[in-house]
């Protein structure tokens, strides 16, 4: 089965610090890797998302590192705020898979 | 401006009921998706549409079923509600081709419980 494994599936940072989430790939055909936001009560909402022909997208201070020959790739979230509190899903799409495929979710806690 | 409504935020039904979940979106997407979210299980897609009156089951299509009649309209149902179907329920929408700047577009999901 063609999976998204994402780590950790929870994580406490404190205000000003670095957020890291990270996924890993089976599917070499993937050719588009998107990190959805999801706060409580809300539909998860597409946050930045990256092709495998770059290694690393920046918005703000939200960053996608990419591996393409370790088939992983990470969210940085830089100077972590207690707003940026939400889960975080990673997806891998692309290939004979018509659907987009989804971590299992990282749930961020950002400490005052 | 909401692109994906989901007729209702919060369900309860009881445990042997026919539930009906009805999502519409105003985007003119092709794609059609409903998930279910449960604690550490993420979200697993139960059934999925490409075009109106088409059906693919998802990883968890058991005890459910799906209509398209139209195509801003995707409808969950629950033949026979049980218990276990206690959960978040997710209704998404995209082009044909998803990429860079579209993707997913997500209702804000109804919770259902049944008892």
């Amino acid at each position: 089965q063609q999976q998204v494994k994402q780590s950790p599936q929870s994580l406490i940072v404190q205000k000003g610090g670095i957020s890291i989430i990270n996924c890993a790939y089976e599917n070499t055909a993937f050719d588009y890797f998107p990190w959805y936001q999801q706060f409580p009560g809300k539909g998860p909402a597409l946050l930045i998302a990256i092709r495998p022909d770059v290694s690393e997208k920046k918005e703000g201070r939200f960053t996608i590192s990419f591996n393409k020959s370790a088939k992983q790739f990470s969210l940085h979230i830089m100077d972590s705020q207690p707003g940026d509190s939400a889960t975080y899903f990673c997806g891998g799409y692309g290939g004979s898979q018509g659907n987009l495929i989804f971590g299992k979710g990282t749930k961020l806690s950002v400490k005052p | 401006d909401v692109k994906v409504t989901q007729s209702s935020r919060y369900l309860v039904k009881r445990t042997g009921e026919k539930v009906f979940l009805e999502c519409v979106q105003d985007m003119d997407h092709e794609n059609m998706f409903w998930y279910r979210q449960d604690p550490g299980l993420g979200l697993r897609l139960i059934y999925f549409s490409y075009d109106v009156k088409m059906k693919e089951k998802g990883d968890i299509p058991e005890g459910y079923s799906v209509s398209r009649e139209k195509k801003e309209r995707f409808s969950l149902i629950l033949e026979s509600a049980s218990t276990n179907q206690t959960s978040m329920y997710l209704c998404a929408s995209s082009l044909f081709h998803i990429g860079q700047g579209n993707g997913y577009t997500f209702g804000s999901g109804t919770r259902l419980t049944v008892v």
